[in-house]
C-alpha cells in the first residue's frame, strides 16, 4: 500500500492478556516511530527504530511493552498481561531517514481496549 | 523538559469565519515546530512546520502559522474555515532530530 498500515484496527482483550499490534510502514522508509494517543491527552512517544541502530526505547512506559522490527521493515508492538491504563490509540508513523525536516507519516492506528 | 501547551481543548467556529488555534512551548534550544490534524478515524496529516527563516509559515489546506519567540508561540491560523476542517489539531516541538512532544490537541467544530 502507499501509506502506513496498522493492524488490527480495534482490539478489545481482557485484563492480563497479551497483545500484539503491528505495523507496515511505507517502503523504502528506514525511521519508524510508535506513539499512544490516550483519551484526552497528546501522543506520547514510545519507541524509534532506525534502520539497524538501537532503537530508543526511552518512551515505553514499563516493562510490560516491548517492540521489535524485522528486516527493517514490519514492526510489532507488544503489550504483555495488559492493564486497563493501556487502553489507548496506539500509531505508528514511518519516515525515509532520521530527521525531523523529513514528514512523518501516520498510520490510522490500532485502537486498543482493555476490559 | 521541553512542553506543548494547547490552551483551548475545544473550539467551536462558524463555517467561512477565521480560525485561530494556540500553542505555547516550552523549549531550551531553538525549536522545531510542528502542526498535525487528525480527522476522525485517521491519522495525523502534516498541516506545516518551522525550523528555522521566516517566522510566518504557510502549509497545506490553507493554513498558516506564526513563529513568535518572544511568546514561545506558534498559533496556527486560517482566514476562512470550510465544514471539512472540522477535526482535532495537534501542536508538536521536536525534541532532537526524531522525537516530537505533542500537545494535548484542540477539537474544532464548524456549524453550518
Amino acid at each position: 500500500g502507499a501509506g502506513v498500515s496498522q493492524s488490527p484496527s480495534n482490539k478489545v482483550t481482557e485484563k492480563g492478556k497479551d497483545v500484539e499490534l503491528r505495523c507496515d510502514p511505507i517502503s523504502g522508509h528506514t525511521a519508524l516511530y510508535w506513539y499512544r494517543q490516550s483519551l484526552g491527552q497528546g501522543l506520547e512517544f514510545l519507541i524509534y527504530f532506525q534502520g539497524n541502530s538501537a532503537p530508543d526505547k526511552s518512551g515505553l512506559p514499563s516493562d510490560r511493552f516491548s517492540a521489535e522490527r524485522t528486516g527493517g521493515s514490519v514492526s510489532t508492538l507488544t503489550i504483555q498481561r495488559t492493564q486497563q491504563e493501556d487502553s489507548a490509540v496506539y500509531l505508528c508513523a514511518s519516515s525515509v531517514r532520521q530527521g525531523l525536516d523529513t514528514e512523518a507519516f501516520f498510520g490510522q492506528g490500532t485502537r486498543l481496549t482493555v476490559v | 523538559a521541553q512542553s506543548v501547551t494547547q490552551p483551548d481543548i475545544h473550539i467551536t467556529v462558524s463555517e467561512g469565519a477565521s480560525l485561530e488555534l494556540r500553542c505555547n512551548y516550552s523549549y531550551g534550544a531553538t525549536p522545531y515546530l510542528f502542526w498535525y490534524v487528525q480527522s476522525p478515524g485517521q491519522g495525523l496529516q502534516l498541516l506545516l512546520k518551522y525550523f528555522s527563516g521566516d517566522t510566518l509559515v504557510q502549509g497545506i489546506k490553507g493554513f498558516e502559522a506564526e513563529f513568535k519567540r518572544s511568546q514561545s508561540s506558534f498559533n496556527l491560523r486560517k482566514p476562512s474555515v470550510h465544514w471539512s476542517d472540522a477535526a482535532e489539531y495537534f501542536c508538536a516541538v521536536g525534541t532532537n532530530d526524531y522525537k516530537l512532544s505533542f500537545g494535548a490537541g484542540t477539537t474544532v467544530t464548524v456549524r453550518a
